[in-house]
């Protein structure tokens, strides 16, 4: 089962932030948190992992609770290409399966 | 990042019959592959994690004489949907987490499944 809450759905305007939470208030210790994103007909394609600290790299920013209840997904400028279906994932670090949720559909629009 | 790369990317077959999709890691080694089903309008749903040289280990509710996997070298997975049905139709897509390529799996482009 996944252990993650996120929205169904949010909207986001073409060149702003893109804030995307996601509440995994039963977190274990030991487990990252993953998160991918689907495009229409695609596999899913790897943005950002972390385990307490902030992370950041080419695409986006994790944003982690100091409790690790919950986390935000951060795209800092959202553009028509990002319109996705966004997973959080939580996971022991190494191979361990990736089970994935609802996810949250992100619009962006011009 | 890791390239995966699945095949077909889309197939038609008849009922009864067989299909083979191949999943491969083309730059890296893969010691464990995940194959996924996804229905239209749904998330991924986890069918079996292979482990190269040994038997795949099914999720429940998933028939292991229906979807047989094969992961025979550290770099081809195979799923096989045998004796298709209409209700198989679906999108497949097989993961694969690397020795050497850090903690995230990577993902094929799908392929899509029509049973007529």
């Amino acid at each position: 089962d996944a252990k993650t809450t996120q929205p169904p759905s949010m909207d986001c305007a073409e060149g702003r932030a893109a804030n995307l939470p996601c509440n995994h208030s039963t977190i274990s210790g030991n487990e990252y948190v993953y998160w991918y994103r689907q495009i229409h007909s695609q596999g899913p394609q790897y943005i950002i992992h972390g385990l307490k600290n902030n992370e950041t790299n080419e695409m986006a920013s994790l944003i982690i609770t100091e409790d690790r209840k919950s986390s935000t997904l951060i795209l800092p400028h959202a553009t028509l290409r990002d319109t996705a279906v966004y997973y959080c994932i939580v996971r022991v670090e190494r191979g361990d399966k990736l089970v994935f949720g609802a996810g949250t559909i992100l619009r962006v629009k011009s | 990042g890791a390239v995966v790369s699945q095949h077909p990317s889309r197939v038609i077959c008849k009922s009864g019959t067989s299909v083979k999709i191949e999943c491969r890691s083309l730059d890296f080694q893969a010691t464990t592959m995940f194959w996924y089903r996804q229905f239209p309008k749904q998330s991924l749903m986890l069918m079996a994690t292979s482990n190269e040289g040994s038997k795949a280990t099914y999720e429940q509710g998933v028939e292991k004489d229906k979807f047989l996997i094969n992961h025979a070298s550290l770099t081809l997975s195979t799923l096989t949907v045998t004796s298709a049905h209409p209700e198989d139709s679906s999108f497949y897509i097989c993961s694969a987490l690397g020795v050497l390529r850090g903690s995230e799996a990577f993902f094929g482009q799908g392929t899509r499944l029509t049973v007529v």
